[in-house]
């Protein structure tokens, strides 16, 4: 059983383009994640959701929105896609509380061309 | 300001050598501190959390407040043991340090 899923694994697209990456969890958490991962294998923040509401929201481009449409998904979608948006996209999800571990996905492979 | 410090970029030992992977890490208030590696080509998991002290895989980490430190050791390497290891620190959201990759030669 899968815990943390993303969907796509890998997504290769244009400049400018819209696209969105899917992310599920059947932990039952409360609170789920969106990491960027970059070239560097620097792992930082973008977002945070708690019974869905925003409760995290690192300095990311408007053109970055997450949608979570009920506790068990948190999609983000990614406007005018640009260069620098190439990285590995990690989705996690955790009961709320700083002691609780987080469970990451898979990752998302983005890359744009 | 908040921020964990991986000084090494890459380490590399040889099988059964001793490992030591440093943390540093800057907050004003009481640190909760994880570690999370990374195999190749696998998500991300949680290895081991100050709080329980616990021995996971062999590897320890032990919370030094007064060094602001949380290495992460393991007597003898073994060659799966080679993957990118993140210390982080939870504050309101887990700040992570930039990752040491580890390679151990058989």
């Amino acid at each position: 059983d899968t815990a943390v899923s993303q969907t796509p694994k890998y997504l290769v697209t244009q400049m400018g383009n819209d696209k969105s990456i899917k992310c599920e969890q059947n932990l039952g958490h409360d609170t789920m994640y969106w990491y960027k991962q970059d070239s560097k294998k620097f792992l930082k923040i973008m977002f945070s959701y708690n019974n869905k509401e925003l409760i995290i929201n690192e300095t990311v481009p408007n053109r970055f929105s997450p949608k979570s449409p009920d506790k068990a998904h948190l999609n983000l979608h990614i406007n005018s896609l640009e260069l620098g948006d190439s990285a590995v996209y990690f989705c996690a999800s955790s009961q709320a509380g700083s002691l609780k571990t987080q469970y990451f996905g898979p990752g998302t492979r983005l890359l744009v061309l | 300001a908040q921020r964990v410090t991986q000084p090494e970029k890459l380490l590399s030992v040889f099988k059964g050598a001793p490992v030591e992977l440093k943390c540093n890490y800057s907050y004003s208030g009481s640190p909760e501190l994880f570690w999370y590696v990374q195999y190749s080509r696998q998500r991300l998991q949680l290895l081991l959390r100050h709080i329980s002290r616990e021995s996971i895989k062999g590897f320890t980490a032990d919370l030094n407040k007064g060094e602001t430190s949380f290495h992460l050791k393991k007597p003898f390497a073994q060659e799966e043991d080679s993957a990118m290891y993140y210390c982080a620190l939870f504050t309101d959201k887990l700040i992570f340090g930039t990752g040491t990759r580890l390679q151990v030669f058989p």
